[in-house]
């Protein structure tokens, strides 16, 4: 089965620790994204990633960390510096050819609470 | 940046009704995404379609890109069309999308 998996769906933290989400695909993109949305609000994006050990700061990158050591997984760290990180987290990923556009695909996303 | 404005921002229908459902943009794209998400958050895939129209079961869309819009009609509503539908545009190549607020609709029956 193809897709994309986060997880955990549920995380909750303390004040002042750091955490990382997990977001995996299986289905050969080369590009994957973390969009952070906040009640009754549209997607903001945090860190994007077009290829292996590159990415790019989004809108609000401030307080949250990101790697891609491999194609198929790109982790989001919730840091201590982020003032206000309870949200919801969705992952996506596309295919990368030039400069045609592609469909994006999402992830089912991490809740997390902070304590 | 590209600005993406949503309308209406709440509807409500009764089930069977139809309803048409509004995005602006401000700036050429080459990526235009409608979503759907469910209750439990996740974003279901409705429609890829930066130009022209197309059409899924009860679900169509069109968009004219010359005019910076697109429409997501829905058609003999049900309750389980009910939650937010999402606009969501993409400059050039594979930049990341930008999203609308979104429109919450809601079906009664």
């Amino acid at each position: 089965d193809g897709g994309i998996t986060q997880s955990p769906k549920y995380l909750f933290r303390k004040e002042g620790q750091n955490v990382t989400l997990s977001c995996e695909q299986n289905l050969n993109h080369d590009a994957m994204y973390w969009y952070r949305q906040d009640p009754g609000q549209g997607l903001r994006l945090i860190y994007y990633s077009q290829i292996v050990n590159d990415f790019q700061k989004g809108d609000i990158a401030e307080g949250y960390s990101v790697s891609r050591e491999k194609k198929e997984s790109f982790p989001l760290t919730v840091t201590s510096a982020q003032k206000n990180p309870t949200a919801f987290y969705l992952c996506a990923s596309s295919i990368v050819s030039g400069r045609a556009s592609y469909e994006q695909f999402f992830g089912p996303g991490t809740r997390l609470t902070v304590l | 940046g590209i600005q993406v404005e949503q309308s209406p921002p709440d509807l409500i229908l009764q089930e069977g009704a139809n309803s048409t459902l509004r995005c602006n943009f401000s700036d050429s794209v080459n990526n235009l995404q409608w979503f759907h998400q469910n209750p439990w958050g996740q974003l279901i895939n409705l429609f890829y379609i930066p130009s022209g129209t197309k059409q899924n079961g009860r679900l169509s869309a069109t968009t004219v890109a010359t005019e910076r819009y697109s429409l997501l009609y829905i058609s003999s509503s049900q309750t389980t069309d009910s939650g937010v539908y999402f606009c969501a545009v993409g400059r050039s190549g594979n930049t990341p999308l930008v999203f609308g607020k979104g429109t919450r609709l809601s079906v009664i029956a």
